[in-house]
């Protein structure tokens, strides 16, 4: 049984440019968490979606960033015209519908770095 | 305040002695709480959950949850220089019907030969 996956791994991006971020869940899972840790920093939840619905994103800076978790496919997190400051470690957790949905495990992560 | 807050560390402990790592929170309506490992350059590992008062076992892993003294702490017994990561906890704050994680800063455990 897979695992959380996500790519890509390590994403390099010039300022102003487009990150797009993939997130699978494991199999069975229709909830998935999105969560950011800057160097030096904790982990913050971003975004909690699931499918087809975004349920809080709370966590999410209100310009530039988007998450959608299609019907099909793959979660996205979407940075547009990215700056320094978005150099960070970005991680996907998923977790089962009903009971338990508050144990999440969480994917390799993409790390990404702007020039 | 901030909302989960862990001691800052580093924790350096002999292998084979017993590493204790805490947490408060200031939610007293939280209900869940969750440690995760996190070796360095990897992702969070989840290693114990608890929502009752008392202490859960598992194998060399036990967290104690005092809900009273908004205290959650995980001891690590016979530790291994393999145990050695950032241990991070976490907490599902009241209101949330849903995993949403806040996470403290994590403390830096070194298990040394």
């Amino acid at each position: 049984n897979a695992g959380v996956m996500q790519n890509p791994r390590h994403l390099v991006r010039r300022r102003g440019q487009e990150a797009r971020l993939r997130c699978s869940p494991m199999k069975g899972h229709s909830h998935v968490y999105w969560y950011r840790q800057l160097p030096e920093e904790g982990l913050k939840f971003m975004v909690y979606l699931q499918k087809e619905n975004i349920i809080d994103e709370s966590g999410m800076p209100k310009e530039r960033f988007s998450a959608e978790f299609p019907k099909e496919g793959p979660s996205i997190l979407r940075i547009q015209q990215v700056v320094r400051g978005d150099s960070a470690a970005y991680f996907c957790a998923s977790s089962p519908p009903g009971i338990g949905t508050d144990t999440q495990y969480f994917g390799p992560g993409t790390r990404l770095t702007v020039l | 305040q901030k909302e989960v807050e862990q001691n800052s560390g580093p924790l350096s402990v002999p292998e084979g002695a017993i590493a204790s790592l805490n947490c408060t929170y200031s939610d007293r309506g939280s209900q869940s709480f969750f440690w995760y490992r996190q070796y360095s350059g990897k992702s969070p590992e989840l290693i114990m959950s608890i929502y009752s008062n008392g202490d859960k076992e598992d194998g060399r892993f036990t967290a104690q949850l005092n809900k009273a003294s908004q205290y959650v702490s995980l001891l690590i017994r016979d530790s291994q220089p393999s145990d050695s990561a950032t241990y991070l906890c976490a907490v599902i704050q009241s209101g949330t019907s849903y995993g949403k994680l806040t996470f403290g800063q994590g403390t830096i455990l070194t298990v040394h030969p």
